[in-house]
């Protein structure tokens, strides 16, 4: 079946530490992956997606088949980038989307 | 706006009813989705479409159904057979397999 599973609900870190976000996805074609972030009162939104293999607003997410995994990553965390990230997987044959638990992620000061 | 939109933001709902919640799209796309998510839980699809008068079920359809009548809108009913409707309602839509765009979402309360 496919799934995409994020074992952490809530991560919480210092400003300035490096974040990784998990996300492990169980799919047996080829995986079409993304992140989307969910800023405190606005729409959910994509951040960025695995095929194009760019840096938004610091983030980096690397596509891992052998573990299955599409880890968010970012060096430096700032306090803006407090908000929920889910992981999402399209199933290319039929042009499904599904999504993962999400984890809010928590900036301090 | 986004092109998506979601109507009402607020809807409360007797038990026994049915109620329609609406989503439009102005942005051509042919995928259509809906979402219903609850704390803890993320996104769970209810149903999918990714061509007018065709759709499928997603993991959680029990005590939901739409229609696809026309490409710009994708209405999700919540019937009376769904026996926790009380949730937050996301509605998405996009090209296949690339980016999907969200609506602001409507919050069904069942009293």
């Amino acid at each position: 079946a496919q799934r995409v599973t994020q074992p952490e609900k809530l991560l919480s870190v210092f400003k300035g530490a490096p974040v990784e976000l998990k996300c492990n996805y169980s799919y047996s074609g080829s995986p079409e992956l993304f992140w989307y972030v969910q800023y405190s009162r606005q729409r959910l939104q994509l951040l960025l997606r695995h095929i194009s293999r760019e840096s938004i607003k610091g983030f980096t997410a690397d596509l891992n088949k052998g573990e299955t995994s599409f880890h968010l990553k970012k060096p430096f965390a700032q306090e803006e980038d407090s908000a929920m990230y889910y992981c999402a997987l399209v199933v290319n044959q039929g042009g499904k989307l599904i999504f993962g638990q999400g984890t809010e992620l928590s900036v301090k000061p | 706006d986004g092109g998506i939109t979601q109507s009402p933001k607020y809807l409360f709902r007797k038990e026994g009813q049915n109620v329609t919640l609406s989503c439009e799209q102005n942005l051509n796309h042919d995928a259509m989705y809906w979402y219903r998510q609850d704390p803890g839980q993320g996104l769970r699809l209810i149903y999918y479409s990714q061509i007018v008068n065709d759709f499928q079920k997603g993991d959680i359809a029990e005590g939901y159904s739409v229609s696809r009548e026309k490409k710009e809108s994708f209405p999700l009913t919540v019937t009376s057979a769904q026996k926790n409707p009380t949730a937050f309602y996301l509605c998405a839509s996009g090209f296949l397999n690339t980016e999907a765009f969200f609506g602001q979402g409507t919050r069904l309360t069942v009293v």
